[in-house]
Formats: C-alpha cells, structure tokens, sequence
C-alpha cells in the first residue's frame, strides 16, 4: 500500500511557468515532509522540507504548501527553467524513525 | 570523499548468482540506510545502520538479502541467489545522526539487472 499518494506522474510547463506537484497522505503520525530532486543516472537529492506546524516553507523558488486537515501538501516551483528538469519525489517519515516513505514521482519538463 | 560512493554503478548479473554492493558513507556519517529503486519509482526503504549496528531490516524484501556495516563506516549489500524481481537500482543514503529532520544524502545507487 502506498503510502504517500503523488500527481501527476508527468509534468510540461514553459520556462517561467510555475509547475504544482501534489501529494497526500493517511498515516497522522507523519511530522517530517521532504521534497527530493532525481536527475537522470544521480541520486534524490534534498530540495526543501516541512514539519506540520508551519502551511507553507519557501526556500528560493521552491515553496511547499501543507494543509494538515486535508493530509495533503504540495510543491510549487516559481520561474521555472530547464535546469529544473529533473523527477520530483516527495516523502514522509515520523520524527525518531529510519525510514522515509517516498512518492512515485512526477517527472518534471520545462520546456525553453 | 565529498559524497556518498557507491561501487559497482552497473552490475549485470545472471539469475542465481550472488551480488555484493559497496558503500562509503560521508566520512563521520553515524546513520546509513539502504533503498532500492525500481524504474519508475520511488526509493523503498531497506535498512538502516546506526554505526555498526543494524537497528532497522524491515524492509528487507526476502532471506536473500543481507547488508553489513561491521566497522560502523562501509557497507555492503549482498543479494543471494538473485532473481530477475530484483533488478533495481540500490541507493546507499546516509546523515550525520540518526535524527530524520537531518539531511540525508544519496548516492547514484548501483543499478543491477538480473537476467
């Protein structure tokens, strides 16, 4: 059972566009909500993460929205380039755990 | 060195055989972890190292998969008698301290092909 839902599994937006990823949970004992980067043959890389006592974090042009009574948080890239062209993961973990539940992954295109 | 290394990066193996992967962590990274990547997909938690102890193997898919850290620094995956189901690419991840609100960084992961 998948736990942490992701949308869409593809994503096409022109340069500056502001593509919106989307993920939602069921498990209420999750307090830790990264957002990974993959580009093609690396590894995830961190981006930017949330804990649920704050609905929105901006680091630079990535910002991630929480709406903890909907279980659901997003990723919102502002002035999107092609450098951002990569595959996107979000993930969630309880506090003192070891492991992080990942998304499937929305494969990200800006187009120039 | 400054990163996660892992070793193979390619590892073709065919069906039965045993595979054994390699990790380096960031050097004085206390916690480790393993995961395994379908194409396609997320990361899928195998295990995870605190030092030399193995605190966590809950996700560990079978009995033909055995990681070690003996030394609390490197790691080695081993996969016994593989299986086609177990292509995938193995990420070796690891952080300062056992805390998840720490960064954890990934390697580039050793793709494996079982054929």
């Amino acid at each position: 059972q998948q736990q942490v839902k992701q949308s869409p599994q593809s994503l096409i937006v022109q340069k500056g566009g502001i593509p919106i990823i989307n993920c939602a949970y069921e498990n209420t004992a999750f307090d830790y909500f990264p957002w990974y980067q993959q580009f093609p043959g690396k590894g995830p890389a961190l981006l930017i993460a949330i804990r649920p006592d704050v609905s929105e974090k901006k680091e630079g042009r990535f910002t991630i929205s929480f709406n903890k009574s909907a279980k659901q948080f997003s990723l919102h890239i502002m002035d999107s380039q092609p450098g951002d062209s990569a595959t996107y993961f979000c993930a969630a973990s309880i506090s003192g755990a070891n492991n992080l539940f990942f998304g499937t992954g929305t494969r990200l295109t800006v187009i120039p | 060195g400054a990163g996660v290394s892992q070793s193979p990066r390619y590892k073709v193996a065919k069906r039965g055989q045993d595979v054994a992967l390699r990790c380096d962590p960031i050097s004085g990274h206390v916690s480790l972890f393993w995961y395994q990547q379908a194409l396609g997909q997320g990361p899928e938690f195998l295990t995870y190292f605190q030092n030399e102890a193995q605190l966590d193997k809950s996700g560990l898919p079978s009995d033909r998969f055995f990681a070690e850290r003996p030394e609390g620094s490197v790691s080695t995956l081993k996969i016994q008698r593989t299986q086609q189901e177990d292509s995938a690419v193995y990420l070796c991840a690891s952080s300062r301290s056992g805390a998840l609100g720490n960064t954890i960084y990934f390697g580039e992961g050793s793709w494996l092909t079982v054929v």
